[in-house]
C-alpha cells in the first residue's frame, strides 16, 4: 500500500537549518516531492526528486533521498520567519502526473 | 507556468443543498484531474480521479454517489457534493497533470456547511 508518515511539528530558532523527515512504504515510488502550504493558502510545489537519485540541492533547500531506508528529508538552510509553513512530503508511483499521495504534514515554526 | 483555478475560492450552505465546486485547467488540457478533501490541520487526501470521456476512479471509502464528478471537457472538472452535511465541511483542492507531466494545484475551495 501507499502510506507517506512525517513528524507533525518542528520548531527552530531563526538562522539555523531545519530538517523535515519523511519516510514512505511503496517501493514503485517513481517522483517524491516537497510541497509548503501556508495558513490559508493553496500548495506550493518546493521541490522534487526521482527516485534514481539521491540528493538534490536547490537554493537553501536540499532532498537527500534514501531509498534503501525509504527516507526523504528536507533541509532548509538559514531559516527564515518566511519559512513558517506545513511542509507535506508526497510521492506518485507512475510518473509526475500520476495520482500524488501526501503524508501529515510538518508544521514549521521558527522562534527568534 | 500552468495555471489551475478554482471556483468558488469559498461557499457557505445550509445541510441538505448539493454544492458545485469547478476545477479549470487556464492554458492547457488535461485528461486527467484529481481531487483532494482537506480537513482542518490534515492532510490532503485523495478523493478521486477525474478522467475526461470516462467514469471517475473513486478512491476506497470515498462515497460515488455523494461525490460526483464529471470532467466535462479538456479543461474542466466538477465537483458537487449532494444533500451536503455539516461533517463535509473540508478543504477541496484539484490539480491537474500539464502536458509537461508536472502537476499544478488549484487554490482550493472552502466549504463549510452549516
Amino acid at each position: 500500500g501507499e502510506d507517506v508518515e512525517q513528524s507533525l511539528f518542528l520548531s527552530v530558532r531563526e538562522g539555523d537549518s531545519s530538517v523535515i523527515n519523511c519516510t514512505y512504504t511503496d517501493s514503485s515510488s517513481t517522483y517524491l516531492y516537497w510541497y509548503k502550504q501556508e495558513p490559508g493558502a493553496g500548495l506550493q510545489l518546493l521541490t522534487y526528486i526521482f527516485s534514481n537519485m539521491d540528493m538534490k540541492q536547490d537554493q537553501r533547500l536540499t532532498v537527500l533521498l534514501n531509498k534503501k531506508d525509504k527516507h526523504l528529508s528536507l533541509r532548509i538552510a538559514d531559516t527564515q520567519t518566511g519559512d513558517s509553513a506545513i511542509y507535506f512530503c508526497a510521492e506518485s508511483r507512475y510518473s509526475s502526473a500520476s495520482k500524488i499521495i501526501f503524508g501529515s504534514g510538518t508544521r514549521l515554526s521558527i522562534r527568534p | 507556468g500552468a495555471v489551475v483555478s478554482q471556483h468558488p475560492s469559498w461557499v457557505i450552505c445550509k445541510s441538505g443543498t448539493s454544492v458545485k465546486i469547478e476545477c479549470r485547467s487556464l492554458d492547457f488540457q488535461a485528461t486527467t484531474m484529481f481531487w483532494y478533501r482537506q480537513f482542518p490541520k490534515q492532510s490532503l487526501m485523495l478523493m478521486a480521479t477525474s478522467n475526461e470521456g470516462s467514469k471517475a476512479t473513486y478512491e476506497q471509502g470515498v462515497e460515488k454517489d455523494k461525490f460526483l464528478i464529471n470532467h466535462a471537457s479538456l479543461t474542466l472538472s466538477t465537483l458537487t457534493v449532494t444533500s451536503a452535511h455539516p461533517e463535509d465541511s473540508s478543504f477541496y483542492i484539484c490539480s491537474a497533470p500539464s502536458p509537461g507531466n508536472e502537476q499544478f494545484f488549484g487554490p482550493g475551495t472552502r466549504l463549510t456547511v452549516l
